[in-house]
């Protein structure tokens, strides 16, 4: 079966745009959940959406927001880049989001802000 | 959130077993451990889980203590494609999320 599709694999943008981010989760997964990659900090958790819903949030500023279709299909979108935002974005889907259940990755979105 | 400890990095040669360690004392009894790893430019990927009981599937071994205080990874034949970095991730409720640590890096040596 297809898996997690991050689209775009890679994006360049100006300080203060704003960008969106899409995912598709794996057909019949509910859960995608949302993470940023640095060097820095490593793996952090961003927001995880099921059913539409958000059910849980991480510690980033307001500037990143998400949201998930009734197909589950999710977008995230963050408003005035700064340049501490240049990082790889990944999605992850699982069935439900129990601690009993695996998550399958995307490729991630590589965000560069200059 | 429970935390893990992981050794920076291994090393291993090729076609030989690997044990990757991970201590976890603040564990609780509902936390699943979870192993996930990252090759290089690429997402995390799905490795293995477990609860209480040592665990087996294609891709390895999951060996949890008895108290399961600690837990070990164990790859049986490395191989160069398993160099990545592998995180050992303790999974409860309420929360969906995984929260990762900084991992192990897995260097094998042909």
């Amino acid at each position: 079966k297809a898996g997690v599709t991050q689209t775009p694999r890679y994006l360049i943008k100006t300080r203060g745009q704003q960008v969106t981010l899409s995912c598709s989760p794996i057909s019949g997964h509910r859960s995608v959940s949302w993470y940023q990659q640095t060097p820095g900090q490593g793996l952090q958790f961003l927001f995880e959406y099921f059913s539409e819903t958000q059910r849980n949030k991480g510690n980033f500023p307001g500037r990143f927001s998400g949201r998930q279709f009734s197909n589950s299909r999710s977008e995230m979108n963050v408003s005035t880049l700064e340049l501490g935002d240049s990082a790889l974005y990944l999605c992850a889907s699982s069935l439900d989001s129990s601690r009993d259940t695996e998550a399958f990755f995307g490729q991630g979105t590589r965000l560069t802000v200059v | 959130d429970a935390k893990t400890t992981q050794p920076n990095s291994m090393e291993s040669n090729e076609e030989e077993p690997v044990h990757l360690p991970c201590n976890h004392s603040t564990i609780s009894g509902t936390d699943y451990i979870h192993w996930y790893r990252q090759l290089p430019s690429q997402g995390p990927e799905y490795v293995i889980h477990g609860l209480t009981s040592n665990v087996n599937n294609r891709m390895a071994s999951l060996a949890i203590a008895e108290d399961r205080k600690s837990s070990t990874l164990i790859l049986h034949r490395a191989t160069l494609r398993d160099a990545a970095v592998y995180y050992c991730i303790l999974r409860g409720p309420p929360q969906g999320n995984l929260i990762f640590g900084k991992g192990t890096k897995l260097s094998v040596k042909p």
